[in-house]
């Protein structure tokens, strides 16, 4: 199973709203409703932000928010702020029984 | 929360075990999903355990070289990695849930070295 495809790196600016994207195809993505996405900060564990493509778990910022067109998810952070800066993860569920990760991008808030 | 063994030091060939034990409703009625992260990578799936009954499946990439069992009575995960290799590596993390996985546990550093 290949990871799903995210840009390596993505910035902005504080106040600005940034997307990032993760595709993958038909067989996990395209396919099922469970697209996960994670903040990682250095040296700590992942952290749910956004699962079942666009459902926010109690107490994560509403400038986090997800959605899904085809074998492309999508999560958009609005309103920038410092402590957004971190690597961000999506997940999904194959037709395999399996969960894959993204490769991951990191964010930079200038 | 979800609470997992010391780091661990191996050398190429031997066997570790990490373990991840919960408190509070943290066990029963979900699957416990184990995840690494080796220095500078992504996070990457390795296998799940239903807690209720253990069942498990694990990623392809693994068969054969994982083990992943449960202990309700003390509310514990374990995974088993054998003949282990330079490039295992890596963070290994324990966490719930099926598709997403909400809670974690802090992450055992397991160093494969001569």
């Amino acid at each position: 199973q290949s990871a799903l495809t995210q840009p390596a790196s993505v910035s902005g600016s504080p106040g600005q709203s940034i997307t990032i994207s993760c595709t993958g195809t038909i067989s996990d993505v395209g396919g099922y409703s469970s697209v996960s996405w994670y903040q990682q900060h250095p040296a700590k564990a992942p952290k749910v932000m956004i699962y079942d493509v666009a459902i926010r778990p109690s107490g994560v910022s509403y400038r986090f928010s997800g959605s899904k067109s085809g074998n492309t998810a999508s999560l958009t952070i609005s309103d920038l702020q410092t402590d957004d800066e971190a690597d961000y993860y999506c997940t999904s569920y194959t037709k395999n029984d399996t969960v894959v990760f993204g490769g991951g991008t990191k964010l930079t808030v200038l | 929360q979800l609470v997992q063994s010391g780091a661990e030091v191996k050398k190429p060939g031997a066997s570790v075990r990490v373990s991840c034990r919960a408190s509070g409703n943290t066990f029963t009625n979900h699957y416990i999903t184990w995840v690494r992260q080796a220095p500078g990578h992504g996070p990457e799936w390795m296998g799940r355990i239903s807690a209720d009954n253990g069942d498990t499946k694990y990623a392809q990439k693994f068969q054969g070289r994982i083990t992943m069992t449960t202990d309700t009575s003390k509310r514990a995960s374990y995974m088993d990695v054998r003949s282990l290799i330079s490039d295992d590596t890596a963070i290994y993390f324990c966490t719930t849930g099926l598709y997403s996985f909400d809670t974690w546990g802090q992450g055992t550093l397991v160093t494969v070295s001569s």
